[in-house]
């Protein structure tokens, strides 16, 4: 079974432009997850969703920010407009639906926005 | 409000030597925990998770952890180490009937010749 699938794996931009990050889940996953990681803050949850509707989105940094489910099998995080300080890896993952499932990660795509 | 604390940043060790990671949690409610590795430019893949029963859970690549409830900790044990087993190592706690996986900050095995 093919893993989480994300892209692009990297993405260079300029300051101002609109990024839009693609993910697709691990096929009968319930619940999706956008992570971000940098060396400063970590591994940082930004939303959640579950059969496709957002459930938490507490950990989006301001509203440059936005994601999307429109089905089970596709999801976006877009960022507009970017700027450097948005630099860092964007980790999707999905996992079936329950607290204690394992969650799998995609390989990230890594943003520097210059 | 469920929180993870991994105590140590980074973690330098001769290889074959025995290492522990260490992690601690709080909640207020039953919780699963979870440890996670992380490659060099790669996305994090399972360890091992606790979930219920014995208290000390084995993983893959000879890792095991020992979930402590009375200290809140689930710390991460390896007998002998190997070079390959430098990475980044993820604590992570999510609470019984919630959505939300927690992680902790991590901690940089690096495994020396």
């Amino acid at each position: 079974d093919a893993g989480v699938i994300q892209s692009p794996r990297h993405e260079v931009t300029e300051m101002g432009q609109e990024v839009t990050l693609r993910c697709k889940p691990i096929s009968g996953h319930n619940s999706l997850f956008w992570y971000r990681q940098t060396m400063m803050r970590g591994l940082e949850l930004l939303i959640y969703f579950n059969n496709n509707v957002p459930i938490d989105d507490s950990g989006m940094p301001e509203d440059r920010f936005s994601a999307k489910m429109p089905n089970a099998s596709f999801s976006t995080l877009k960022i507009q407009p970017s700027e450097p300080r948005d630099s860092a890896v964007y980790f999707c993952a999905s996992s079936p639906q329950g607290a204690g499932n394992t969650i799998y990660f995609g390989e990230g795509s890594w943003l520097t926005v210059v | 409000a469920q929180s993870v604390t991994q105590l140590d940043s980074q973690v330098p060790v001769f290889e074959e030597a025995p290492v522990e990671l260490r992690c601690n949690y709080s909640s207020s409610v039953s919780v699963y925990l979870f440890w996670y590795v992380q490659y060099p430019n790669q996305g994090l893949q399972l360890l091992l998770k606790y979930l219920s029963g014995s208290t000390l859970v084995k993983g893959i690549n000879g890792f095991e952890a020992e979930f402590n409830k009375s200290q809140t900790s689930f710390h991460l044990r390896k007998p002998s180490v190997h070079i390959s087993d430098t990475a980044e190592y993820f604590c992570a706690v999510s609470e019984g009937g919630g959505f939300k996986t927690i992680f902790g900050a991590g901690t940089r095995l690096f495994v020396k010749a």
